[in-house]
């Protein structure tokens, strides 16, 4: 069984540009979690997806959005790009909302210059 | 608020037994998470606690403490490979949403 894909691995961009990460997760999987991690700070939670709704959503900018496809795959988008965006973003899958072991993606690492 | 500490750093043998500690404040409890974070490499799932007491998996145990807001990981027989961040999360009792700590980053020596 294929684990949760993200693409792509790397990006390199600069300020004021925008951003489209997408994540597949596992199949049967129906939520979906975007997370950014930066050294030295936990997960910050940045919203979830479930059944191509936003059920919860974490203390972002709205220059952070996403969305939730009918087949589960889920992107996620960041526009005005700032240095401070620099950081791993990563994605985890879980069957549902309520049992939720999240099963994480590599990652995509954004490098904003 | 909510908050999660654990500590930034140890180091311990190879062979050795390490306990890494977890303490949260959260306004509600519906479970403890422990996952392990190597290097450029996605967090795994380790273990998960919702009632107190010891869990065994192997050469991994959790240990949970609800009245202490208090969780432990304990790795036993250390090996190279389990140098990687421990990362601890708590789950929210309203909305499911995991909140994290800044994980342990676990050293081992020969």
């Amino acid at each position: 069984k294929a684990g949760v894909t993200q693409t792509p691995r790397y990006l390199i961009k600069t300020r004021g540009q925008q951003v489209t990460l997408s994540c597949s997760p596992i199949s049967g999987h129906r939520s979906v979690s975007w997370y950014q991690q930066t050294p030295g700070q936990g997960l910050q939670f940045l919203f979830e997806y479930f059944s191509e709704t936003q059920r919860n959503k974490g203390n972002f900018p709205g220059r952070f959005s996403g969305r939730q496809f009918s087949n589960s795959r889920s992107e996620m988008n960041v526009s005005t790009l700032e240095l401070g965006d620099s950081a791993l973003y990563l994605c985890a899958s879980s069957l549902t909302q309520a049992k939720n072991i999240q099963y994480f993606g590599a990652g995509t690492r954004l490098s904003v210059l | 608020g909510q908050n999660i500490d654990q500590p930034t750093e140890m180091t311990a043998t190879e062979g050795a037994i390490v306990q890494i500690n977890c303490t949260y404040q959260t306004s509600g409890f519906n479970g403890l998470f422990w996952y392990q974070q190597h290097a450029g490499e996605a967090p795994t799932f380790l273990s998960y606690n919702v009632l107190d007491g010891l869990e065994e998996k192997g050469r991994f145990s959790s240990f949970l403490s609800r009245s202490k807001g208090y969780s432990y990981l304990l790795l036993k027989e250390l090996q190279m490979k389990d140098s990687a961040s421990y990362l601890c999360a708590v789950r929210d009792m309203g909305n499911y949403q995991l909140i994290w700590g800044a994980g342990t980053k676990l050293i081992i020596k020969p």
